[in-house]
């Protein structure tokens, strides 16, 4: 099975800072790489598909990169619905997600 | 537009089984590859099984092999996830969510959207 490795696990951080999720695949998966947001008691939300390309309806400070074992998920300038736990998750194999990272209001 | 509703919150004794429907909207149940994921109290996202369409048939976690059977019903165009020989770490939300293979380009992509709302199961005593 292939594991998936977010960094970090909690990111504290202000509104209209840049932030950066990583996320690291145990093994290749091309672009085979999804970001969700997640909110408490809600169900996730689609925000990146294919690594790169964003989800229709999802704001443009939201923007996903890499491709191979290394991907990474940034925010341009953060809002404040935007603080919430964010996953990655691979859907070149049996599918896996991230263990998540939570990104806090500083 | 596809939508997911999902039955309501279940209490179960340990030993007992579960089973937990998706009801599909907008769309027949034989057009979409439907997946399960849950989600422990206070952790992450956990990926349980689903329809894999190039292989035809439904994958499971190895987890959760031998205890989990995901099955449809088109005449009703609803998923249902059943789990067996519940414990008390089977305590969690329940989603189910449809993978969407391809872009509008043609690109397989394999993404889950949209999710249900889930379902709370409890296992305690």
């Amino acid at each position: 099975d292939i594991q998936m490795t977010q960094s970090p696990s909690s990111l504290s951080a202000s509104v209209g800072d840049r932030v950066t999720i990583t996320c690291r695949a145990s093994q290749s998966i091309s672009s085979y790489l999804n970001w969700y947001q997640q909110k408490p008691g809600k169900a996730p939300k689609l925000l990146i598909y294919a690594a790169s390309s964003l989800q229709s309806g999802v704001p443009s400070r939201f923007s996903g990169s890499g491709s191979g074992t290394d991907f990474t998920l940034t925010i341009s300038s953060l809002q404040p619905e935007d603080f919430a736990t964010y996953y990655c998750q691979q859907s070149y194999s049996t599918r896996s997600f991230g263990q998540g990272t939570k990104l806090e209001i500083k | 537009q596809v939508q997911l509703v999902q039955s309501g919150a279940e209490v179960k004794k340990p030993g007992a089984s579960v089973k937990v429907s998706c009801k599909v909207s907008g769309y027949t149940l034989t057009e979409l590859s439907m997946h399960w994921v849950r989600q422990a109290p206070g952790k992450g996202l956990e990926w349980m099984g689903g329809f894999d369409p190039e292989d035809g048939e439904t994958i499971y976690a190895q987890k959760f092999q031998g205890r989990v059977t995901m099955t449809e019903d088109t005449s009703t165009d609803t998923a249902y996830m059943e789990l067996s020989s519940l414990r008390s770490e089977d305590t969690a939300v329940y989603y189910c969510a449809r993978e969407s293979q391809y872009d509008s380009s043609g690109y397989l992509t394999r993404r889950f959207d949209p999710w249900g709302q889930g379902t709370l199961v409890t296992v305690s005593s």
